[in-house]
């Protein structure tokens, strides 16, 4: 799996958009990028995935660079739970291990 | 479809007791994970199963843990003799297994060794 790289925290105010970043230089082409989030003390939860063209569901948008050595997390109207760590994964095979950074923490100010 | 269903939610044990965590994926999930989440850290994988196989155990500790998934009932992650500095998060997840799905996340047990 391709190394990422995240600041270790951010914030965002209440109803903004939160954007999120994430570098993966070293992404091979058959490499997905996905992003999964923990809000305290919960399990993990899936956020969004892609692996070249932008990607948006219920819940954010996901863009990816042309060369694909970035992505953006998009959550387009941050609410007070939204408030978690944010961690993304470079990843081959979606049914392998997920190997977790340490992420992004991400508040979420009233 | 209810999510995936870890227990018990909360388990205390002493020192060199036994600890069975216990996890049902999600209907239809043939593929379960177990995670550790030690205090103030990531989120580690430990093992990868389908029915009845280990897939891959590079995650897990060389002695007294194991886990397995049988064709019928949930995956146990089992721990002997407990130390304290196995008390942690231990998350559950499960795929589908086909055509490469995200993984679904249970609520996790919380052991504490005392």
């Amino acid at each position: 799996d391709a190394k990422t790289t995240q600041p270790t925290s951010m914030d965002c105010a209440e109803g903004r958009a939160a954007n999120l970043p994430c570098n993966h230089s070293t992404i091979s082409g058959n490499e997905y990028v996905y992003w999964y989030r923990q809000i305290h003390s919960q399990g993990p939860q899936y956020i969004i995935h892609g692996l070249k063209n932008n990607e948006t569901n219920e819940m954010a948008s996901l863009i990816i660079t042309e060369d694909r050595k970035s992505s953006t997390l998009i959550l387009p109207h941050a609410t007070l739970r939204d408030t978690a760590v944010y961690y993304c994964i470079a990843s081959m095979n979606r049914d392998d291990k997920i190997i977790f950074g340490k992420g992004t923490r991400l508040h979420i100010l009233p | 479809n209810a999510g995936v269903m870890q227990n018990p939610r909360h388990l205390v044990r002493r020192r060199g007791q036994e600890a069975r965590l216990r996890c049902s994926p999600m209907k239809g999930h043939s593929h379960v994970y177990w995670y550790r989440q030690l205090p103030e850290e990531g989120l580690k994988f430990m093992v990868y199963l389908q029915k009845e196989n280990i897939i891959d155990e590079s995650g897990m500790p060389k002695e007294r843990f194991s886990a397995e998934f049988p064709k019928e009932g949930p995956s146990i992650l089992r721990i002997q003799q407990v130390v304290r500095g196995d008390s942690a998060a231990y998350f559950c997840a499960s795929s589908p297994g086909t055509l490469g799905q995200e993984q679904f996340f249970g609520p996790g047990t919380r052991l504490t060794v005392l």
